[in-house]
């Protein structure tokens, strides 16, 4: 099963208007983290934001927010008036405490991503 | 500035011959990481390491080999490169912990022909 799955492949949203990219994650851990990462065209992963799962207030920053929600196993990405430059791959993320296998200790799972694209 | 400095950028090579795409980060940290990036497959683990000479394979490890001589490098080799392994390749480290996300490099966009 996945441990990341992202449904939406592609997104489309007009400028200054707000856009949710969904995120659901799939862990048997009391502790662990959700990220989400930002890949424009020129291929750069660039870090956004971070919850984490015994945290209760949704993490903001800037006009990007997770709405999360822990007995949903969710955690979707908000972007709130948006601009032309949000236009890239969007990737979610979970990095589990520990597994029970010490091996997977650290490793961080990958969405496949959704490509927003942001209309003038 | 903390980075992590991955080399190199473009690559196109001829199959079977052998290549190694070099990774350094200047953070100290303990865990160090490669992934290849393929269109609707998202980001997949090849290799990580949780510190020096500890080393283990990810989801998609044949045809790679890495090595972690020294904490700040983690070279990804192809031995025998194939056209299948064309691909977007990020090396990235962090710190240990589920609150601490990775540093990517820039990314090598390897094309095998």
């Amino acid at each position: 099963a996945q441990k990341i799955t992202q449904t939406q492949p592609g997104m489309f949203v007009q400028e200054k208007e707000a856009v949710t990219l969904d995120c659901t994650y799939d862990t048997s851990d009391q502790s662990y983290g959700l990220f989400w990462y930002k890949q424009p065209s020129s291929g750069e992963m660039i870090f956004l934001i971070y919850q984490g799962s015994y945290d209760e207030q949704n993490a903001t920053e800037g006009r990007y927010s997770l709405n999360f929600q822990k007995a949903r196993k969710s955690a979707n990405l908000v972007i709130s008036a948006s601009q032309l430059g949000d236009s890239a791959m969007y990737f979610c993320a979970m990095r589990e405490g520990f597994s029970g296998r010490g091996s997977t200790l650290g490793r961080l799972y990958f969405g496949r991503g959704t490509q927003l694209t942001v209309w003038p | 500035e903390a980075q992590v400095t991955q080399n190199p950028r473009y690559l196109i090579t001829v199959t079977g011959k052998k290549l190694t795409v070099t990774c350094s980060q200047n953070m100290n940290h303990e865990y160090m990481s490669w992934y290849r990036q393929d269109p609707g497959l998202g980001l997949r683990q090849i290799y990580y390491s949780m510190n020096v000479e500890v080393t283990d394979k990810g989801d998609v490890p044949e045809g790679y080999k890495v090595s972690r001589k020294e904490k700040r490098n983690f070279p990804l080799i192809l031995e025998s490169p194939s056209p299948n392994q064309t691909s977007l390749y990020f090396c990235a480290s962090s710190l240990t912990g589920i609150n601490y996300g990775y540093t990517f490099g820039s990314g090598t966009r390897l094309t095998v022909v």
